[in-house]
């Protein structure tokens, strides 16, 4: 699997978009893009995911770079529940199975 | 909500005990996950199951670690004997994998808390 490059931690204050930036430069063409985030005390939730194009759900927008060396994690309006760890990580699905490796993704502090 | 299911959510045990954790997927999900959160290492996988059967259990340390799947509704995850550094979150997850790439969503429990004295 490529490795991952995040920020250990950003600030984002309520309200404002959250851009969370990943680097996977050494992304290979049959990997996808997954983000996960994990809030305190609980379980890692899955947020999104994408190959080439920009995605979007009603969580967040994922951008990836034309040459997909690197992504980034959109939050449009940020709120105070949105404080989480933030975990980009890339895999490849084949027959050996779908198992995700976290690294140490970024830790996202909303301020009021 | 579906969601997946883990007990206990809190496990306080003496060194030398055997620890049972279980979870119970998401109903129609047909791979399971266990993974280990530390704050030093963070999360770790352990083993995985396709359709109840390991595909890999690499992670997982085999002398002492055990995972199974009895049926498609429960998975556990046995230490024995346990040690004080097996004191982690284990965290189930669950996702619906048919064998086509792309589909990425994995469903995690809330994670059985475990303190080895």
């Amino acid at each position: 699997d490529a490795k991952t490059t995040q920020p250990p931690s950003m600030d984002c204050a309520e309200g404002r978009a959250a851009n969370l930036p990943c680097n996977h430069s050494t992304i290979s063409g049959n990997e996808y893009v997954y983000w996960y985030r994990q809030i305190h005390s609980q379980g890692p939730q899955y947020i999104i995911h994408g190959l080439k194009n920009n995605e979007t759900n009603e969580m967040a927008s994922l951008i990836i770079t034309e040459d997909r060396k690197s992504s980034t994690l959109i939050l449009p309006h940020a709120t105070l529940r949105d404080t989480a760890v933030y975990y980009c990580i890339v895999r490849v699905a084949g027959d050996s199975g779908y198992a995700l490796n976290f690294g140490k993704g970024t830790s996202l502090l909303v301020t009021p | 909500d579906a969601r997946v299911t883990q007990t206990p959510r809190h496990k306080v045990t003496e060194m030398g005990q055997e620890v049972t954790m279980r979870c119970q997927p998401i109903l129609g999900h047909n791979t399971v996950f266990w993974y280990r959160q530390t704050m030093m290492q963070g999360l770790e996988l352990l083993a995985y199951f396709r359709n109840r059967a390991p595909l890999d259990d690499s992670g997982m340390p085999k002398d002492r670690f055990s995972a199974e799947m009895p049926d498609a509704t429960l998975a556990t995850l046995k230490i024995q004997p346990s040690e004080p550094r097996d004191s982690a979150v284990y965290f189930c997850a669950s996702g619906p994998w048919g064998g086509g790439p792309g589909t990425g969503e994995l469903f995690f429990g809330e994670g059985s808390r475990l303190t080895v004295l």
